[in-house]
């Protein structure tokens, strides 16, 4: 059964920083590319950022870009979001979720809630 | 890189059948087979549901169903049923430097 657990949840002082981990199993890790995407409380999902199967190629939303690091560790099976300069508006629920075989999002994980308040 | 458009909300009662619209560009919808759909009730993670615009994955019922014309995709759910109800968001590949757009997200209600 594939699972991934979010964790790092945190309060973060706008400017702040805070890595949010997921960790994978039932799956081979190594083999997919993972994403993050978030929402906001009460609003929609937003894509925040992918990183390819193997770790070298990495994409991000404009929103995040500069600000945010996505990695993995495929021998820990671990997946990374380091956040830096927070603001407001990064406060959300941040989801971990495979790629499928293509480009469509097909597990996700329950989520890990970060609050970003002075 | 700007969200594809949903409409809001939509509405229908059990066993009616409603349309929710997923409007980008050519640059995603319209250039690549690659829209999927996604149901999420509150509280909740997402669900896959649709993916390639047209496929179902294993366990979803084949009252969902997808297409696309143009820029627009869309999600059909045939047969309205109570547990419905829930918020459907499109995503798509984007040949934009994201790779990747969400929809804004669609409310479905069954009155």
């Amino acid at each position: 059964e594939v699972q991934l657990v979010e964790s790092g949840e945190g309060l973060v002082q706008p400017g702040g920083s805070l890595r949010l981990s997921c960790a994978a199993s039932g799956f081979t890790f190594s083999s997919y590319a993972m994403h993050w995407v978030r929402q906001a409380p009460g609003k929609g999902l937003e894509y925040v950022s992918i990183i390819s199967s193997a770790g070298g190629t990495t994409f991000y939303a404009d929103s995040v870009k500069g600000r945010f690091t996505v990695s993995r560790d495929n021998s820990k099976n671990m997946l990374y979001l380091q956040m830096g300069s927070l603001r407001a508006d990064d406060m959300a629920l941040y989801y971990c979720a495979r790629e499928g075989r293509g480009w469509y999002i097909d597990y996700w994980g329950q989520g890990t809630l970060v609050t970003v308040s002075s | 890189q700007s969200a594809l458009t949903q409409p809001a909300s939509v509405s229908g009662s059990p066993g009616q059948s409603i349309t929710i619209s997923c409007t980008g560009t050519s640059s995603d919808v319209g250039g690549y087979n690659y829209v999927s759909w996604y149901q999420q009730h509150p509280g909740k993670a997402p669900k896959l549901i649709i993916y390639d615009v047209t496929n179902r994955p294993s366990g979803v019922s084949n009252r969902f169903s997808g297409s696309k014309s143009g820029n627009t995709a869309s999600l059909t759910i045939s047969g309205l049923q109570a547990e419905d109800e829930a918020d459907y968001y499109c995503g798509s590949y984007t040949s934009s430097s994201t790779r990747w757009v969400f929809g804004g997200g669609t409310k479905l209600t069954v009155l």
